[in-house]
C-alpha cells in the first residue's frame, strides 16, 4: 500500500498564476483533508472531505477550492496564487472522525 | 480563538531526560486527544491517543496524562533519545467538532 501520495513535492509558482495539488489514497479511506503547515502556526485545516463528492470549508479556506470527485483522491485548487500561499502543504485521510489520520509527504509551495 | 494551546513551542531536553509538552483546550465537549510526530521533511504520523475515560496511557516511552477538570494534557517522554528529535503537535476532537483541532506544534531537540 502507498497510504497517502501528494503530487507535486515541490513548485514555484508566480503571482496569480494557478495551480492544482494532488492526493491520492488507497486505504479506503472516507474522510480527506488539506492542511497547510507554516512556521509557528501550526497545521490550519483548509477544506475537507466526509465522502465521495463531498466537501467542507475548513478553518483556512479562503484563496483555495477542492473537488472530491473520486473517493480516493482530493484536489485542492489555487486559482490565482499570492504570496501568503506560500507554505507546506499536507493531504491526510482518515476511516471516520476519531481515527487516526494518515498524512501524505507534504507539497512545498513557493509563490514569488 | 486558539481552541488548543500548546507549550512549549521549543524544547531541548538531554538525552536520558524527560521531556513534557503540555497542551490546554478549550471545549469541554473535546473527547478525543491523539498526539502526532512530524519528523523533518516528513507528514505528521499519530503517535498516541487518548480518551477521557482514562487518567493515563502509556505506549513505551511515551504516556499522555489527561486532567478533564483542568482541561488539560500532557506527553511525557522518558529516556528521551536523539531519535525523538522531532515536532510534536496535540489535537483534540469531539462533537460539534470532530474534525480535529491541532495546537502549534513543540520543536523537540534531544542532544546526545
Amino acid at each position: 500500500n502507498a497510504g497517502v501520495t501528494q503530487t507535486p513535492k515541490f513548485r514555484v509558482l508566480k503571482t496569480g498564476q494557478s495551480m492544482t495539488l494532488l492526493c491520492a489514497q488507497d486505504m479506503n479511506h472516507e474522510y480527506m483533508y488539506w492542511y497547510r503547515q507554516d512556521p509557528g502556526m501550526g497545521l490550519r485545516l483548509i477544506h475537507y472531505s466526509v465522502g465521495e463528492g463531498t466537501t467542507a470549508k475548513g478553518e483556512v479556506p479562503d484563496g483555495y477550492n477542492v473537488s472530491r470527485l473520486k473517493k480516493q483522491n482530493f484536489l485542492l485548487g489555487l486559482e490565482s496564487a499570492a504570496p501568503s500561499q506560500t507554505s507546506v502543504y499536507f493531504c491526510a485521510s482518515s476511516y471516520f472522525t476519531y481515527n487516526e489520520q494518515f498524512f501524505g509527504p507534504g507539497t512545498r509551495l513557493t509563490v514569488l | 480563538q486558539q481552541q488548543v494551546k500548546q507549550s512549549p513551542q521549543s524544547l531541548i531536553v538531554q538525552k536520558g531526560g524527560i521531556s513534557i509538552i503540555n497542551c490546554a483546550y478549550e471545549n469541554t465537549a473535546f473527547d478525543y486527544f491523539p498526539w502526532y510526530q512530524q519528523f523533518p521533511g516528513k507528514g505528521p504520523a499519530l503517535l498516541i491517543a487518548i480518551r477521557p475515560d482514562v487518567s493515563e496511557k502509556k505506549e513505551g516511552r511515551f504516556t499522555i496524562s489527561f486532567n478533564k477538570s483542568a482541561k488539560q494534557f500532557s506527553l511525557h517522554i522518558m529516556d528521551s533519545q536523539p531519535g525523538d528529535s522531532a515536532t510534536y503537535f496535540c489535537a483534540a476532537a469531539g462533537p460539534g467538532s470532530y474534525i480535529p483541532t491541532f495546537g502549534r506544534g513543540t520543536s523537540l531537540i534531544v542532544h546526545p
